[in-house]
């Protein structure tokens, strides 16, 4: 079964730009939810979707956002990107992980790599 | 919120022992989760933590005390490729998100 995919892998970008980064889960697994890796801060939650619905959200701007499609492939968005937005995105799928007692196994993407300059 | 709380970096010796310990502050979670993160590759899922107690994955192993609000992750005769990041994780009961801890550092050394 072929893993979580993201694409880009890399991307640069300058202040006040807008980026949209892609996550295709694995096949099967209807929840997926979208994190920020820093060096400062370490992995931030950003949102979740299932069935095509915000399930969760992370304590950032409304500037980051995301939605999903029927075949579960998410997507999300930056606008007016600041230097600070550098870091690595990563995407995670699951079965669907909300029940209590669930094993809340995530997998995850190689992430996309954003630079701001 | 939460807050799981870690030690930065952890240094051990090549078939030695090396518990990564993660403290919590919670109002709720569904359990304790243990990530693995090898330099520029994703995090993986290593051991999951439901109920209290100790629960075993061949060389590792995680612990979890919800009246103490602390958990840990046991490495066993460790190897060179267990050079990497973990993260203690949960996902709270009220908002349904996920938390990850601060993350430790893990350097294996010959």
């Amino acid at each position: 079964k072929a893993g979580v995919t993201q694409t880009p892998r890399y991307l640069i970008k300058t202040r006040g730009q807008q980026v949209t980064l892609s996550c295709s889960p694995i096949s099967g697994h209807r929840s997926v939810s979208w994190y920020q890796q820093t060096p400062g801060q370490g992995l931030q939650f950003l949102f979740e979707y299932f069935s095509e619905t915000q399930r969760n959200k992370g304590n950032f701007p409304g500037r980051f956002s995301g939605r999903q499609f029927s075949n579960s492939r998410s997507e999300m968005n930056v606008s007016t990107l600041e230097l600070g937005d550098s870091a690595l995105y990563l995407c995670a799928s699951s079965l669907d992980g909300s029940l209590a007692g669930v094993n809340n196994e995530q997998f995850f993407g190689p992430g996309t790599r954003l630079t701001v300059l | 919120g939460q807050s799981l709380e870690q030690p930065s970096e952890v240094t051990a010796v090549e078939g030695a022992i090396v518990q990564i310990n993660c403290t919590y502050q919670t109002s709720g979670f569904y359990g304790l989760s243990w990530y693995q993160q090898h330099d520029g590759g994703a995090p993986t899922f290593l051991s999951y933590n439901a109920l209290d107690g100790l629960e075993e994955t061949g060389r590792f192993s995680s612990f979890l005390s919800r009246s103490d609000s602390y958990g840990y992750l046991l490495l066993q005769e460790l190897q060179m490729k267990d050079s990497a990041s973990y993260f203690c994780a949960v996902r709270d009961q009220s908002g349904n998100q996920f938390y990850f801890g601060t993350g430790t550092s893990l350097t294996v050394i010959p």
